[in-house]
Protein backbone atom coordinates (compact mmCIF):
# COMPACT_ATOMS: atom_id res chain seq x y z
CA UNK A 1 0.00 0.00 0.00
CA UNK A 2 1.29 3.42 -0.86
CA UNK A 3 -0.84 5.02 1.52
CA UNK A 4 -1.74 8.93 0.85
CA UNK A 5 0.24 10.45 -2.08
CA UNK A 6 0.70 13.79 -3.37
CA UNK A 7 2.01 15.32 -6.16
CA UNK A 8 3.93 17.30 -6.65
CA UNK A 9 6.31 17.42 -4.18
CA UNK A 10 8.00 20.83 -5.07
CA UNK A 11 6.55 23.75 -6.97
CA UNK A 12 7.30 27.67 -7.71
CA UNK A 13 4.77 29.77 -9.27
CA UNK A 14 4.32 33.14 -9.92
CA UNK A 15 1.61 35.55 -8.80
CA UNK A 16 -1.69 34.65 -11.19
CA UNK A 17 -0.81 31.63 -12.43
CA UNK A 18 -3.06 28.51 -11.79
CA UNK A 19 -2.18 25.01 -10.74
CA UNK A 20 -3.49 21.71 -9.20
CA UNK A 21 -2.24 19.55 -6.23
CA UNK A 22 -3.07 16.04 -6.82
CA UNK A 23 -3.97 13.59 -4.00
CA UNK A 24 -4.23 10.00 -4.17
CA UNK A 25 -5.00 7.42 -1.10
CA UNK A 26 -5.12 3.48 -1.77
CA UNK A 27 -6.57 2.80 1.86
CA UNK A 28 -10.58 2.72 0.81
CA UNK A 29 -10.92 5.74 3.33
CA UNK A 30 -14.17 8.12 2.87
CA UNK A 31 -12.65 11.26 3.95
CA UNK A 32 -10.15 13.51 2.37
CA UNK A 33 -9.00 16.47 3.98
CA UNK A 34 -6.15 19.55 2.79
CA UNK A 35 -4.36 21.48 4.85
CA UNK A 36 -2.23 23.80 4.79
CA UNK A 37 0.99 24.38 7.28
CA UNK A 38 2.73 27.80 8.42
CA UNK A 39 5.05 28.55 10.38
CA UNK A 40 4.12 29.26 14.27
CA UNK A 41 -0.12 28.14 13.07
CA UNK A 42 -0.01 24.37 13.33
CA UNK A 43 -1.83 22.51 10.62
CA UNK A 44 -5.11 24.46 9.34
CA UNK A 45 -7.90 22.83 7.47
CA UNK A 46 -8.93 24.20 3.84
CA UNK A 47 -11.44 22.05 2.76
CA UNK A 48 -12.66 18.75 3.51
CA UNK A 49 -14.78 16.12 1.48
CA UNK A 50 -16.76 13.33 4.18
CA UNK A 51 -17.04 10.61 1.25
CA UNK A 52 -17.51 10.77 -2.20
CA UNK A 53 -19.51 13.61 -4.04
CA UNK A 54 -19.55 15.90 -0.94
CA UNK A 55 -16.76 18.59 0.10
CA UNK A 56 -17.11 21.40 2.47
CA UNK A 57 -14.98 24.03 3.41
CA UNK A 58 -12.52 24.41 6.56
CA UNK A 59 -11.26 27.23 8.03
CA UNK A 60 -9.17 28.69 5.51
CA UNK A 61 -11.16 28.34 1.80
CA UNK A 62 -10.59 31.55 0.48
CA UNK A 63 -8.70 31.13 -3.08
CA UNK A 64 -8.98 27.32 -3.29
CA UNK A 65 -11.46 24.82 -4.92
CA UNK A 66 -11.60 21.15 -4.39
CA UNK A 67 -12.72 18.37 -6.71
CA UNK A 68 -13.71 14.92 -5.28
CA UNK A 69 -12.92 13.18 -8.62
CA UNK A 70 -13.53 9.33 -7.03
CA UNK A 71 -13.19 7.65 -3.83
CA UNK A 72 -9.46 7.41 -4.10
CA UNK A 73 -8.49 11.15 -5.42
CA UNK A 74 -8.92 14.42 -3.89
CA UNK A 75 -7.88 17.84 -5.87
CA UNK A 76 -7.25 21.06 -5.05
CA UNK A 77 -6.86 24.05 -6.88
CA UNK A 78 -5.06 27.57 -6.79
CA UNK A 79 -7.10 29.86 -9.72
CA UNK A 80 -4.94 32.80 -9.45
CA UNK A 81 -1.65 32.28 -7.05
CA UNK A 82 -1.15 34.39 -4.42
CA UNK A 83 2.62 35.59 -2.70
CA UNK A 84 -0.26 34.57 0.72
CA UNK A 85 -0.68 31.22 -0.31
CA UNK A 86 3.02 30.11 0.33
CA UNK A 87 2.95 27.48 2.15
CA UNK A 88 3.36 23.54 2.74
CA UNK A 89 0.09 21.67 1.67
CA UNK A 90 -1.01 18.37 3.19
CA UNK A 91 -3.27 15.72 1.96
CA UNK A 92 -4.74 13.34 4.62
CA UNK A 93 -7.75 10.59 4.69
CA UNK A 94 -9.72 8.42 7.25
CA UNK A 95 -12.17 6.35 7.81
CA UNK A 96 -14.54 8.64 8.35
CA UNK A 97 -14.84 12.84 9.46
CA UNK A 98 -14.05 12.77 13.48
CA UNK A 99 -14.98 9.72 15.24
CA UNK A 100 -11.22 9.85 16.43
CA UNK A 101 -10.19 7.97 13.08
CA UNK A 102 -6.76 8.50 12.68
CA UNK A 103 -6.08 10.63 9.53
CA UNK A 104 -3.46 9.40 7.00
CA UNK A 105 -1.33 12.11 5.65
CA UNK A 106 0.66 12.56 2.55
CA UNK A 107 4.13 13.62 2.43
CA UNK A 108 3.30 17.09 1.36
CA UNK A 109 3.70 19.73 -1.45
CA UNK A 110 6.14 22.60 -0.64
CA UNK A 111 4.79 25.63 -2.56
CA UNK A 112 6.50 28.71 -3.32
CA UNK A 113 4.68 31.68 -5.16
CA UNK A 114 6.50 34.54 -6.27
CA UNK B 1 -15.14 26.50 18.61
CA UNK B 2 -12.84 24.13 19.14
CA UNK B 3 -9.52 25.01 20.54
CA UNK B 4 -5.58 23.81 21.10
CA UNK B 5 -3.16 25.80 22.49
CA UNK B 6 0.66 24.75 22.82
CA UNK B 7 2.58 27.31 25.39
CA UNK B 8 6.11 25.73 24.15
CA UNK B 9 7.30 27.05 20.73
CA UNK B 10 10.51 24.73 21.43
CA UNK B 11 12.18 22.20 24.12
CA UNK B 12 14.97 20.51 24.64
CA UNK B 13 15.85 17.20 26.19
CA UNK B 14 18.98 14.99 26.45
CA UNK B 15 19.19 11.88 25.01
CA UNK B 16 17.81 9.33 27.72
CA UNK B 17 16.26 11.69 29.72
CA UNK B 18 12.28 12.14 30.00
CA UNK B 19 10.29 15.34 28.87
CA UNK B 20 6.78 16.52 28.91
CA UNK B 21 5.19 18.60 26.12
CA UNK B 22 2.29 20.80 27.50
CA UNK B 23 -1.19 21.13 25.40
CA UNK B 24 -4.39 22.64 26.63
CA UNK B 25 -7.23 22.53 24.68
CA UNK B 26 -11.36 24.11 24.56
CA UNK B 27 -14.23 22.42 23.54
CA UNK B 28 -17.81 22.70 24.95
CA UNK B 29 -18.43 18.65 24.23
CA UNK B 30 -17.80 15.77 26.50
CA UNK B 31 -17.11 13.27 23.67
CA UNK B 32 -13.89 13.69 21.71
CA UNK B 33 -10.67 12.54 20.69
CA UNK B 34 -7.11 13.86 20.94
CA UNK B 35 -3.56 12.86 19.67
CA UNK B 36 -0.64 13.71 19.43
CA UNK B 37 1.22 13.69 15.99
CA UNK B 38 4.94 13.90 15.54
CA UNK B 39 6.33 15.75 12.10
CA UNK B 40 10.10 15.04 11.71
CA UNK B 41 12.28 16.58 9.49
CA UNK B 42 10.98 14.62 6.84
CA UNK B 43 7.57 16.43 6.89
CA UNK B 44 5.94 12.90 7.42
CA UNK B 45 2.94 13.53 9.92
CA UNK B 46 2.65 10.27 12.46
CA UNK B 47 0.28 9.50 14.45
CA UNK B 48 1.89 9.04 18.14
CA UNK B 49 -0.75 8.58 20.78
CA UNK B 50 -4.30 8.83 20.81
CA UNK B 51 -7.04 9.21 23.78
CA UNK B 52 -10.79 9.20 24.14
CA UNK B 53 -12.60 11.47 26.41
CA UNK B 54 -14.58 8.88 27.83
CA UNK B 55 -11.58 6.67 28.87
CA UNK B 56 -10.16 7.88 31.94
CA UNK B 57 -7.40 5.69 31.66
CA UNK B 58 -4.19 7.59 30.47
CA UNK B 59 -2.77 6.14 26.75
CA UNK B 60 0.31 4.23 26.58
CA UNK B 61 2.65 3.38 23.49
CA UNK B 62 6.00 2.45 24.30
CA UNK B 63 7.99 5.56 25.42
CA UNK B 64 5.01 7.52 24.94
CA UNK B 65 2.48 8.11 27.68
CA UNK B 66 0.19 10.86 28.16
CA UNK B 67 -1.64 12.46 31.10
CA UNK B 68 -5.17 13.86 30.55
CA UNK B 69 -6.52 16.05 32.71
CA UNK B 70 -10.28 16.04 31.42
CA UNK B 71 -11.73 19.13 33.85
CA UNK B 72 -8.73 21.15 33.36
CA UNK B 73 -9.05 20.56 29.64
CA UNK B 74 -5.48 19.77 29.63
CA UNK B 75 -3.32 16.49 27.71
CA UNK B 76 0.18 16.73 27.60
CA UNK B 77 2.68 14.26 26.34
CA UNK B 78 5.71 12.60 28.52
CA UNK B 79 8.30 10.70 26.15
CA UNK B 80 10.50 8.48 28.46
CA UNK B 81 13.94 7.71 27.59
CA UNK B 82 14.58 10.06 24.92
CA UNK B 83 15.97 9.03 21.45
CA UNK B 84 17.61 11.02 18.46
CA UNK B 85 15.04 9.70 16.26
CA UNK B 86 12.45 11.66 18.56
CA UNK B 87 13.41 15.05 17.47
CA UNK B 88 10.92 16.62 15.75
CA UNK B 89 7.68 19.19 15.77
CA UNK B 90 5.48 17.48 17.75
CA UNK B 91 1.44 18.67 17.32
CA UNK B 92 -1.62 18.51 19.89
CA UNK B 93 -5.03 18.27 18.12
CA UNK B 94 -8.82 17.38 18.50
CA UNK B 95 -11.21 16.30 17.04
CA UNK B 96 -15.35 16.26 17.81
CA UNK B 97 -17.97 13.45 17.48
CA UNK B 98 -18.61 14.65 13.94
CA UNK B 99 -16.26 17.63 13.63
CA UNK B 100 -13.00 17.92 11.75
CA UNK B 101 -9.68 17.99 13.25
CA UNK B 102 -8.04 21.44 14.77
CA UNK B 103 -4.26 21.62 15.47
CA UNK B 104 -2.23 23.40 18.18
CA UNK B 105 0.52 25.53 16.80
CA UNK B 106 3.34 22.66 17.57
CA UNK B 107 6.14 22.39 19.68
CA UNK B 108 9.79 21.97 18.25
CA UNK B 109 11.41 18.97 20.53
CA UNK B 110 15.66 18.74 19.99
CA UNK B 111 17.23 16.24 21.64
CA UNK B 112 20.74 16.50 22.85
CA UNK B 113 23.70 13.86 22.79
Amino acid sequence: NAGVTQTPKFQVLKTGQSMTLQCAQDMNHNSMYWYRQDPGMGLRLIYYSASEGTTDKGEVPNGYNVSRLNKREFSLRLESAAPSQTSVYFCASSESPGDGYEQYFGPGTRLTVT
Amino acid sequence: AQTVTQSQPEMSVQEAETVTLSCTYDTSESDYYLFWYKQPPSRQMILVIRQEAYKQQNATENRFSVNFQKAAKSFSLKISDSQLGDAAMYFCALVEYGNKLVFGAGTILRVKS
